[in-house]
């Protein structure tokens, strides 16, 4: 068990949909990163937030937003859901942006 | 830019043997990290090690050791004796050290399979 808790475990929803993703980092851990695993694109590293501050940003599609909350959860906004869109969905923490990863179990996102 | 090279996609040993799990960076940045992540089947990934640019020291853990070469860019993997608990994807990943600009890069991953 990491301690990077992420839900909901599975989703399943339609094309055009808007959806919410949920993580919760490591106690202390003050980064936060988002990845989307697709069986055609590896690991594609999304976004980094560290302490509620944004830091890097990767291939970030403009329909999906994240944010970091105070108490340091974060969450990934997808919206008008496409069906590429479909993949599995990881959040990691770390206690600084140069220190290893801790990754969640993932989000299975399933768009139909 | 940043970029991680795992040319190997996918190897296949029998058990016991050893295998090396080749990465390959680019990097402008003279201060960087080197990682390395293990996804197995059950799809959660996991840290093996972290490495920094200023240390050339290669490091073994058990039948998992590491060789980092500045020299030609490499940070490459060897498990020794290998098992089938071994089967996994692989992940190199790079983070550079240049200012608040901290984007990490991961290679496209080395899938082992090991053959009982």
């Amino acid at each position: 068990d990491s301690g990077v808790t992420q839900t909901p475990k599975h989703l399943i929803t339609a094309t055009g949909q808007r959806v919410t993703l949920r993580c919760s980092p490591r106690s202390g851990d003050l980064s936060v990163y988002w990845y989307q695993q697709s069986l055609d694109q590896g690991l594609q590293f999304l976004i980094q937030y560290y302490n509620g501050e944004e830091r890097a940003k990767g291939n970030i599609l403009e329909r999906f937003s994240a944010q970091q909350f105070p108490d340091l959860h974060s969450e990934l906004n997808l919206s008008s859901l496409e069906l590429g869109d479909s993949a599995l969905y990881f959040c990691a923490s770390s206690a600084a942006p140069q220190y290893e990863q801790y990754f969640g179990p993932g989000t299975r996102l399933t768009v139909t | 830019a940043q970029k991680v090279t795992q040319a190997q996609t996918e190897i296949s040993v029998v058990e016991k043997e050893d295998v090396t799990l080749d990465c390959v960076y680019e990097t402008r940045d003279t201060t960087y990290y080197l990682f390395w992540y293990k996804q197995p089947p059950s799809g959660e990934l996991v840290f093996l090690i972290r490495r920094n640019s200023f240390d050339e020291q290669n490091e073994i853990s058990g039948r998992y050791s590491w060789n980092f070469q500045k020299s030609t860019s490499s940070f490459n993997f060897t498990i020794t004796a290998s098992q089938v608990v071994d089967s996994a994807v692989y992940f190199c990943a790079l983070i550079p050290n240049s200012g608040g600009y901290q984007k990490v890069t991961f290679g496209t991953g080395t899938k082992l399979q090991v053959i009982p």
